[in-house]
This record gives C-alpha cells, sequence and structure tokens, in this order.
C-alpha cells in the first residue's frame, strides 16, 4: 500500500562520488518535492516539479540536480556529494488543485558520506 | 527561510497527560498543517487548519490558529506511548504550491 517509494532508504558514498536517489508514486499526484533534512531540522525545501515545470529554490546549491521524466518518478542527483550533504532526502508529493494541499511522505533516503 | 519557529523544542510528559505544542510564523498563510515524524522515517499529515478557521478537532488532536498572532497550537489529549515522536507546523503561502516547515517539537511520553 505504500504510496511514495524512496530507494534506497540508506546509501553511503565517498567523498566526491555522484549519487541519485530516486521517488516513485502510485497517487498520481502532479506535484513533487524534494527535502533535505539534517539531524534535528526542520525538512528544507530543494525544489520542486509543478507537472513539468521545475522549481528551484534560490538557496538550493548548483550540486543538486533534479529530473522528473514522467508523473511517477523523480530522481534527486547529487553530483559531487560533500560531508555537509550527509542527510535524510524526503521525497514528497501532492495533488495542487485539490481541497487539502497535504503532503505525501516517502520514507526517506538517509545519505551518508565518507 | 523557515517560516514556523515551535515551541519547546523538546517536551516530555507522562502517559496519559496533555501535551500542547506551539508554532508560530511570520508572513500571511493560506493554511497550516501539522505533522508527525517517528525517528528515522517520514513525515505523517495530521492535520490541516484553513486561515479562515479558528479550531479544529480530530481524534485526539485539536488544533488552534490565531492569525492576528500567526500562531498556532498543537493539543494531543490523553497521551500513549505511541505519540513520541518529532511533531512539525508548516505553512502554505497563497499563490504557490510551497509547503515551509517550522523547527519542530521532541515529544517524548513516558510510560
Amino acid at each position: 500500500d505504500a504510496m511514495v517509494i524512496q530507494n534506497p532508504r540508506y546509501q553511503v558514498t565517498q567523498f566526491g562520488k555522484p549519487v541519485t536517489l530516486s521517488c516513485s508514486q502510485t497517487l498520481n499526484h502532479n506535484v513533487m518535492y524534494w527535502y533535505q533534512q539534517k539531524s534535528s531540522q526542520a525538512p528544507k525545501l530543494l525544489f520542486h516539479y509543478y507537472d513539468k515545470d521545475f522549481n528551484n529554490e534560490a538557496d538550493t546549491p548548483d550540486n543538486f540536480q533534479s529530473r522528473r521524466p514522467n508523473t511517477s518518478f523523480c530522481f534527486l542527483d547529487i553530483r559531487s556529494p560533500g560531508l555537509g550533504d550527509a542527510a535524510m532526502y524526503l521525497c514528497a508529493t501532492s495533488r495542487v488543485g485539490g481541497n487539502t494541499g497535504e503532503l505525501f511522505f516517502g520514507e526517506g533516503s538517509r545519505l551518508t558520506v565518507l | 527561510s523557515q517560516q514556523g519557529e515551535e515551541d519547546p523544542q523538546a517536551l516530555s510528559i507522562q502517559e496519559g497527560e496533555n501535551a500542547t505544542m506551539n508554532c508560530s510564523y511570520k508572513t500571511s498563510i493560506n493554511n497550516l498543517q501539522w505533522y508527525r515524524q517517528n525517528s528515522g522515517r517520514g513525515l505523517v499529515h495530521l492535520i490541516l487548519i484553513r486561515s479562515n478557521e479558528r479550531e479544529k478537532h480530530s481524534g485526539r488532536l485539536r488544533v488552534t490558529l490565531d492569525t492576528s498572532k500567526k500562531s498556532s497550537s498543537l493539543l494531543i489529549t490523553a497521551s500513549r506511548a505511541a505519540d513520541t515522536a518529532s511533531y512539525f507546523c508548516a505553512t502554505s503561502n497563497f499563490g504557490n504550491e510551497k509547503l515551509t516547515f517550522g523547527t519542530g517539537t521532541r515529544l517524548t511520553i513516558i510510560p
């Protein structure tokens, strides 16, 4: 019954070695989000897709990229991970135009950078 | 930038007691939402209150919203050990589909 699925749940990489995190959804929601959450902090929005339109937050580093090849899938690419990029990465979806504005989250991908 | 600040940062209470968490925000909002996050997991939506609403209930949850003070509170009644988690408020502004999270309250229920 999982509706937003993130893979992998745990990712270990070396400093500077590219990483791709994936997110898929079965909700057919038109908006997909990527949040970064560091230990004991609030989730911080990196970017989101409204349908195919990409919306980058002003303070998201260029090291972070995203792709949404279709409605169901979205990817987060970290081109050259640094130690400061170690965090939980959360994917979420919502159906804008509906009545709730509720976000549905995946279980997250925890990234460790060695 | 973060929209919401939550208070307290951490709260420990005995099982069966009520827990109250507060959230303050800075700009006008469309709605305010509360989420729960168990350790190492994703966030789960609890309740949404619109800017024209003042109070909302869902099971053991009661949320209030005071737009004049730009603040909201979440009350969990008759707490249970399973309520142990971090709780975040999040605000939605008019004209965009983004949700901005507050700093969170870490709630511990002592059996």
